[in-house]
């Protein structure tokens, strides 16, 4: 089955810094890779997705995350940290085999951005 | 086009007793999907319905059941509540079943407290 390991439940960064939250998935097949933002006492909203294609994801809010087979990552990265980014994200993967919901997630990263 | 809407936001319960949450889609969409959000144990997937068939559930004792009206609403049951129940419930709808990379667009959730 597949699944998701985040490295690092919290990160902090100073506002304009470089973010990096790092995702790394295990998945039998080629994967579906999703970051998704939490705001405090809000739902999860879609940052980005990877299905086919090009590697390199753009999406919402200024950040990006790269594909990489090899490595079996999907880091997401922004180049200068804003206050309203602290939150919390989550990388999913799913296989999109048949009518299983198969989505995983991981454990969450906290983002914390100082002035 | 309106989100997803789920009701009620905030739900104070306690032992023994049962609950009941509802979750409008977006318009359109006949898949929703149901997780379970906790500090020690994340994102958990309880349950799927497409077009008013259950058609995947997560591992989640017989407690927590749902089902979905013609409409696409949907509505999950939690019976004999206990105290690690307590939980955010999110709910999250997208137009196909959850395949192909298909994106899910979560609502803000209803958080549940059982005293």
């Amino acid at each position: 089955a597949q699944s998701v390991t985040q490295l690092g439940s919290h990160v902090s960064v100073s506002e304009g810094a470089l973010v990096l939250l790092r995702c790394n998935y295990s998945s039998s097949v080629p994967p579906y890779l999703f970051w998704y933002v939490q705001y405090p006492n809000q739902g999860l909203q879609l940052l980005l997705k990877y299905t086919t294609g090009a590697t390199l994801v753009k999406g919402i809010n200024g950040f990006e995350a790269e594909f990489k087979k090899s490595e079996t990552s999907f880091h997401l990265t922004k180049p200068s940290a804003h206050m309203s980014d602290a939150a919390e994200y989550f990388c999913a993967v799913s296989e999109g085999r048949g009518n299983n919901n198969d989505m995983r997630f991981g454990a969450g990263t906290r983002l914390t951005v100082k002035p | 086009k309106a989100g997803v809407t789920q009701t009620p936001r905030y739900l104070i319960k306690t032992r023994g007793q049962q609950v009941t949450l509802s979750c409008s889609p977006i318009s359109g969409h006949r898949s929703v999907s149901w997780y379970q959000q906790t500090p020690g144990q994340g994102l958990q997937f309880l349950f799927e319905y497409f077009s008013e068939t259950q058609r995947n559930k997560g591992n989640f004792p017989g407690r927590f059941s749902g089902r979905q009206f013609s409409n696409s609403r949907s509505e999950m049951n939690v019976s004999t509540l206990e105290l690690g129940d307590s939980a955010l419930y999110l709910c999250a709808s997208s137009s196909l079943l959850n395949q192909l990379g298909e994106t899910q667009y979560f609502g803000p959730g209803t958080r549940l407290l059982v005293l």
